[in-house]
């Protein structure tokens, strides 16, 4: 299996400060369709989860700019520009290039 | 709007069975993959089991070959779970999702409000 390995796993933030998560793979997640399929999850307290970006990059509709994400290969990383008190929950990164589709450890965050 | 409704959960004996099912609405049902994702108390998030549009390809995770089956019904719109031989660490919240057309490559992008399962004598 595909190992997702997300850091840190605790993260407190000061409201309007950035927050950055790295996540890392133990495979390349570059696809042959020349897609790589890393996405990123945020869970808040008492919620479903909510797709926030898949394909590294790309927002899912209704999602802050303040969300961005970045990275290639097996290295990547969400970075939040300006946290809100709404942003406090836990984070996950997820890999769809191989199946079983595998989840980070979960990232969570804060307010300092 | 996309709907994701899951039931069947609830207190079961070690060894047991359970189904659950996930009635959906608000989109084109039989165009999309479907799948369940669980998450212990506490813990993080699984993928269980996952079907294509058309239900005839599945996977499962490890720890559940064998013994869940994933099905669908697209002429009645629901998607399920039948959990057999179930065990403790069975217990979790587990959640119908939906994919996209091709499959969950990209991650679900719709999520149910899950149902809780509890294995215990």
């Amino acid at each position: 299996d595909v190992v997702m390995t997300q850091s840190p796993l605790s993260l407190s933030v000061t409201l309007g400060q950035p927050a950055s998560i790295s996540c890392r793979s133990s495979q390349s997640l570059v696809h042959s369709d020349g897609n790589t399929y890393l996405n990123w999850f945020q869970q808040r307290p008492g919620q479903s989860p909510r797709r926030l970006i898949y394909r590294v990059s790309d927002r899912d509709s209704g999602v802050p700019d303040r969300f961005s994400g970045s990275g290639s290969g097996t290295d990547f990383t969400l970075k939040i520009s300006r946290v809100e008190a709404e942003d406090v929950g836990v984070y996950y990164c997820m890999q769809g290039i191989q199946w079983p589709y595998t989840f980070g450890q979960g990232t969570k965050l804060e307010l300092k | 709007e996309v709907q994701l409704l899951e039931s069947g959960g609830g207190l079961e004996q070690p060894g047991g069975s359970l189904r659950l099912s996930c009635a959906a609405s608000g989109f084109s049902f039989s165009s999309y993959a479907m799948s369940w994702v669980r998450q212990a108390p506490g813990k993080g998030l699984e993928w269980v089991s996952a079907i294509n549009y058309p239900g005839t390809v599945t996977h499962y995770a490890d720890s559940v070959q064998g013994r869940f089956s994933i099905s669908r019904d697209n002429s009645k719109n629901i998607l399920y779970l039948q959990m057999n031989s179930l065990r403790a660490d069975d217990t979790a919240v587990y959640y119908c999702a939906r994919g996209d057309t091709a499959g969950h490559r990209k991650g679900p992008e719709y999520w149910g409000q899950g149902t809780l399962v509890t294995v215990s004598s």
